[in-house]
């Protein structure tokens, strides 16, 4: 049950678009298309932001998509705002019933 | 609207137990699976474990597999989280959330979260 890897940081301007990747292994994010996304700002709740890998839920706005390629899932966050600035988290369904979350991500909008 | 509120934190010393509660609403919890997660300080989120709707199936992380248990009680719309023989690695805040919907089991809404200290 390692961490799935992300940058430490990503940093953008306002209106750019900027990409999270999340990288696994086989045995998680490369073998079931159950990778979820969550924005948190500190002291907060986290919320989700795009599930099943791409799919997001109706109060998330349009700017954030998800997508995969072998063992990588990405976020992607398009027109940059500055409330966007907060901790992003993929999550990854691991089998057995059990999850891994990744090390995190702080976007910094610049 | 889903609203989950945790209960239970606090500091306990190293080796002792400690329950956490989440009072659920705004969904048909039965129906729903639970969660825990935790975020130790200055780190990141870590799942914890997780419990299906009618509490039959349940999994847990390796760090705390047989020392936690996770429950719920669908009369009250509460789940627990029991920590026993503690250790100062689980100091944390511990977040209850709940899967997006009844097919979607993905963690979708989440509490504000409770803080669990484990220091002598």
């Amino acid at each position: 049950q390692s961490a799935l890897t992300q940058p430490a940081s990503v940093s953008g301007s306002p209106g750019q678009s900027i990409t999270i990747s999340c990288t696994g292994t086989s045995s998680d994010v490369g073998s079931y298309n159950l990778v979820s996304w969550y924005q948190h700002h500190p002291g907060k709740a986290p919320k989700l932001m795009i599930y099943e890998g791409s799919q997001r839920p109706s109060a998330v706005s349009n700017r954030f998509s998800g997508s995969k390629s072998g063992n990588t899932a990405s976020l992607t966050i398009s027109g940059l705002q500055a409330e966007d600035e907060a901790d992003y988290y993929c999550c990854s369904y691991a089998g057995r019933s059990t999850y891994v979350f990744g090390t995190g991500t702080t976007v910094t909008v610049i | 609207e889903v609203q989950l509120v945790e209960s239970g934190g606090g500091l306990v010393q190293p080796g002792e137990s400690l329950r956490l509660s989440c009072a659920a609403s705004g969904f048909t919890f039965s129906s729903y699976w639970m969660y825990w997660v935790r975020q130790a300080p200055g780190k990141g989120l870590v799942w914890v474990s997780r419990i299906s709707g009618d509490g039959s199936s349940t999994s847990y992380a390796d760090s705390v597999k047989g020392r936690f248990t996770i429950s719920r009680d669908n009369a009250k719309n509460t789940q627990y989280l029991q920590m026993n023989s503690l250790r100062a690695e689980d100091t944390a805040v511990y977040y209850c959330a709940t899967s997006y919907s009844t097919i979607v089991a993905a963690p979708g809404g989440w509490g504000q979260g409770t803080l669990v200290t484990v220091s002598s």
